[in-house]
């Protein structure tokens, strides 16, 4: 089972910041925070992670709490193309079979113009 | 750069018959993964190679599901013989070691008619 919480659904107007939400509050000390999303029709697209201190590439922000129950994946300017399904993901680093992500449902962001 | 290729991208057949996927991972990575993504049951690991044997496959469905990953550079997986049940969208992924973000491909559509 998933070990992560998200929302099913959320609108985010073009060109305004997308905060998406993710609740493991079962996380352990060696498991990382993953965000992947998926475009229709297409496979799913690694988009940051983090362990603890907030993170931020090209594509994204990872706002991690102290606790590291919850996560925030920030999209600074959202364009229509940021439509897709969003997954957050748990994930060992101890390797082994404990490297699976196991992908929930997601949260579908819809970008409106 | 080349990223994960498979074929063929979709593949239609009758139930009965042999399916073979393709999978060519992006070179120098170590790890390569099968996923099957269905709208019941979303994306489900199936299976796990590092260097080229097998480490995880508590995923495969049953006895008809078999994956092979003769080098580094190609994997199939097989289905026989194929039910209506196995149509769904099967993916591929790689990545440098087992810890490292997974990076897939567009996916094998497989309809069993």
């Amino acid at each position: 089972d998933a070990k992560t919480t998200q929302p099913p659904s959320m609108d985010c107007a073009e060109g305004r910041a997308a905060n998406l939400p993710c609740n493991h509050s079962t996380i352990s000390g060696n498991e990382y925070v993953y965000w992947y999303r998926q475009i229709h029709s297409q496979g799913p697209q690694y988009i940051i992670h983090g362990l603890k201190n907030n993170e931020t590439n090209e594509m994204a922000s990872l706002i991690i709490t102290e606790d590291r129950k919850s996560s925030t994946l920030i999209l600074p300017h959202a364009t229509l193309r940021d439509t897709a399904v969003y997954y957050c993901i748990v994930r060992s680093s101890l390797g082994g079979a404990t490297n699976k992500l196991i992908f929930g449902t997601g949260t579908l962001l819809a970008v409106q113009p | 750069d080349a990223g994960v290729i498979q074929s063929p991208r979709h593949e239609v057949t009758e139930m009965g018959q042999e399916v073979t996927l393709r999978c060519k991972p992006i070179s120098g990575h170590n790890s390569l993964f099968w996923y099957r993504q269905t709208m019941m049951r979303g994306l489900e690991l199936l299976i796990y190679f590092n260097n080229n044997v097998p480490i995880d496959d508590s995923g495969m469905p049953e006895d008809r599901f078999s994956a092979k990953m003769p080098n580094a550079s190609f994997s199939t997986l097989k289905i026989q013989p194929s039910e209506p049940r196995d149509s769904a969208v099967y993916f591929c992924a790689s990545s440098p070691t087992g810890v490292q973000p997974q990076h897939f491909g567009d996916g094998t559509r497989l309809s069993i008619l």
